[in-house]
């Protein structure tokens, strides 16, 4: 199994620019969680879908940042506007049945300039 | 609202050292503790914890929680250049099935 995949994995835009992040799960997991890192804030959860239905988006910022899932194979999270202080690591994780066993993708670094 | 809180933010030991990472949370309906290594892309699962004193080990790696006093702590032995990483302390809790991530340790070693 390739793990769970993320694109891209840099990106770099300027501000007022839409982003728009993707995440592939690992194949048969039926959760899937949106991450952002920060060094001053660590991991935080964003929002989390179980069987494609969004379950848990208080951790979503603001409006400006929305996510989807619209099947069980493909996520995705979109900023817009962008703003430099979105600038973070956005992690995808996935699993199945146990919350506790969450597989990460590598990541997607995005810099907004 | 859930809160972790690791110790110390960061730590530099020379190799074959000992150390020992801190964790310590306040969670409303607490179910498992767990532990994550991160090197320079997503973190990877080392242990979880649901129940006092029971120690986890793997390798060089050991970890134990005390639920009383809501800490865990993780031991690494005879440390190696490899083990240095960003470690990381979750928790989880019945009802929102959310991960609450503490801020983590860095952790170098040097040779």
């Amino acid at each position: 199994d390739a793990g769970v995949i993320q694109s891209p994995r840099h990106e770099v835009t300027e501000m007022g620019q839409e982003v728009t992040l993707r995440c592939k799960p690992i194949s048969g997991h039926n959760s899937l969680f949106w991450y952002r890192q920060t060094m001053m804030r660590g991991l935080e959860l964003l929002i989390y879908f179980n069987n494609n239905v969004p379950i848990d988006d208080s951790g979503m910022p603001e409006d400006r940042f929305s996510a989807k899932m619209p099947n069980a194979s493909f996520s995705t999270l979109k900023i817009q506007p962008s703003e430099p202080r979105d600038s973070a690591v956005y992690f995808c994780a996935s699993t199945t049945g146990a919350r506790e066993t969450q597989y990460f993708g590598p990541g997607t670094r995005l810099l907004v300039l | 609202e859930d809160k972790v809180v690791q110790s110390p933010l960061s730590l530099v030991v020379h190799e074959g050292d000992t150390v020992t990472l801190n964790c310590s949370y306040e969670v409303t309906n607490f179910r498992s503790l767990l532990w994550y290594k991160q090197e320079k892309k997503a973190p990877t699962f080392l242990f979880m914890l649901t129940s006092s004193g029971i120690e986890k080990k793997s390798g060089r790696l050991s970890s134990i929680l005390d639920k009383k006093e809501l800490f865990s702590i993780l031991n690494i032995t005879a440390t190696q250049t490899g083990d240095s990483a960003v470690y990381l302390c979750a928790v989880i809790n019945f009802g929102n099935e959310k991960l609450t991530f503490g801020t983590g340790t860095r952790l170098t070693i040097i040779p």
